[in-house]
């Protein structure tokens, strides 16, 4: 079955402890992308990569990495989590170089405290 | 600034009704648009993409005025499954911003037998 799956579903989490938060997709699609969903503020994106070993900033990058050395994989990195990271985060992928017509996972819901 | 303007509703309407959402963006040079559906706590899926001439899905219509600079999203004969929040989403789709995506807080629709 062709999805995005992503890794944990829910973690709750101390300021400070660092974490990753994995997404993988099988479909071959050459696009991947993080976003975080908050109350009233609705999704912003994070980072996104348009290819292997290319990685770009979103409109929310602060405190958060990324990596994309194979295809299928696109993790994201909080080193130092902070309480205003609390959120949910939904990766995304796209068969095109390009965010168009992109396939979500189905969340993570974290918590830091 | 970057912004994708919407509604934020909620509609409420009977089973059968038409309804109409707009969604207005503030950059002129954006390339690509879409409809995405999100039920509650859910991941985002794609509707539609938008394209100039305007496309049709069954009920769904999408029209694209460059010009004015909006998107709508025309739903016919609405069911009670069509109840969900539903996103513009606009990419720049050139240059350092081929990857960026800019999110719509969201329109909530609710139908009602």
């Amino acid at each position: 079955e062709a999805q995005v799956t992503q890794n944990p579903r829910y973690l709750i989490t101390v300021t400070g402890k660092k974490l990753t938060v994995t997404c993988s997709q099988n479909m071959n699609h050459e696009y991947m992308s993080w976003y975080r969903q908050d109350p009233g503020l609705g999704l912003r994106q994070i980072y996104y990569s348009m290819n292997v070993e290319v990685t770009d900033k979103g409109d929310v990058p602060e405190g958060y990495k990324v990596s994309r050395k194979e295809k299928r994989n696109f993790p994201l990195i909080l080193e130092s989590p902070s309480p205003n990271q609390t959120s949910l985060y939904f990766c995304a992928s796209s068969l095109n170089r390009g965010p168009l017509e992109q396939y979500f996972g189905p969340g993570t819901r974290l918590t830091v405290t | 600034r970057k912004e994708v303007e919407q509604d934020p509703g909620p509609f409420n309407v009977p089973e059968g009704a038409t309804v109409a959402f707009n969604c207005t963006y503030s950059n002129s040079a954006s390339q690509s648009f879409f409809w995405y559906r999100q039920d509650c706590r859910k991941e985002p899926k794609l509707l539609m993409s938008v394209y100039s001439s305007g496309n049709e899905d069954g009920r769904f219509t999408a029209q694209l005025n460059r010009a004015s600079q909006y998107i709508s999203l025309l739903i016919r004969d609405s069911k009670l499954s069509d109840s969900a929040t539903y996103l513009c989403v606009v990419n720049l789709g050139y240059g350092g911003s081929q990857g960026n995506l800019i999110f719509g807080k969201g329109t909530k629709l609710s139908v009602k037998p």
